[in-house]
């Protein structure tokens, strides 16, 4: 079935340094990628998102590029700040209109 | 915050049991899906509801089932409760079926199998 791989499951960044997290998809018919940040305690919340007709999209310090052919994409954090620590998820709308998810990667920003 | 909400926030019910769960998702949208997310996971795709049918449905036995009304709410319903359905239940809504339109989570129901 289809599915969506993450990677690093944890990551440890320097304040101030970058971030990066990568997925890669199955669904080959997959055209549309959320991102999802998740607080301890609080629901998803949809952060970026990117559609299988751009290869790169950003907004502020967030950037998501996708490579349709390799069917990867990333999540890239620059900047990174204190409240940026977190549990990002990256998912993928299937064709039969499923959004799946990512097993998530838990962010730390170290001090 | 969302417009999509659920109720209970917490439940706690005992192994053999039957819980049913609430959303009420943003006002129009048809698409709702329901998600369990256990501990350190990331969300896992139970069923979804198009317009009050179930138009997908993920690795889950039929013990869960659900229901979607026209006012934009809908159920998810467990039968038979097991200590592994002990979860974060997830309800997530978004616009017309196909689109690209974002999907938005509820704060969830916190499940509790003893």
């Amino acid at each position: 079935g289809e599915n969506v791989e993450q990677h690093p499951s944890t990551l440890s960044v320097q304040e101030g340094d970058s971030a990066v997290i990568k997925c890669t998809y199955s669904d080959s018919a997959s055209n549309y990628f959320p991102w999802y940040k998740q607080e301890l305690g609080k629901r998803p919340q949809l952060i970026i998102d990117i559609r299988s007709n751009v290869g790169e999209k950003k907004d502020q310090r967030i950037a998501v590029t996708l490579n349709k052919t390799a069917k990867h994409f990333s999540l890239h954090i620059t900047e990174t700040q204190p409240e940026d620590s977190a549990v990002y998820f990256c998912a993928a709308l299937t064709r039969d209109d499923k959004i799946i998810f990512g097993k998530g990667t838990r962010l730390h920003i170290l001090p | 915050e969302t417009g999509v909400t659920q109720s209970p926030t917490h439940l706690i019910k005992t192994r053999g049991q039957q819980v049913t769960l609430r959303c009420s998702s943003q006002s129009g949208h048809n698409t709702v899906s329901w998600y369990q997310q256990a501990l350190g996971q990331g969300p896992q795709f139970i069923f979804q509801y198009y317009r009050e049918e179930e138009n997908g449905r993920g690795n889950f036995p039929p013990r869960f089932s659900g229901l979607q009304f026209p006012n934009y709410s809908s159920e998810l319903n467990v039968n038979a409760l097991e200590l592994d359905d002990s979860a974060l239940y997830l309800c997530a809504s978004r616009g017309d079926r196909g689109s690209y339109n974002e999907q938005f989570f509820g704060p969830g129901t916190r499940l509790t199998v003893l």
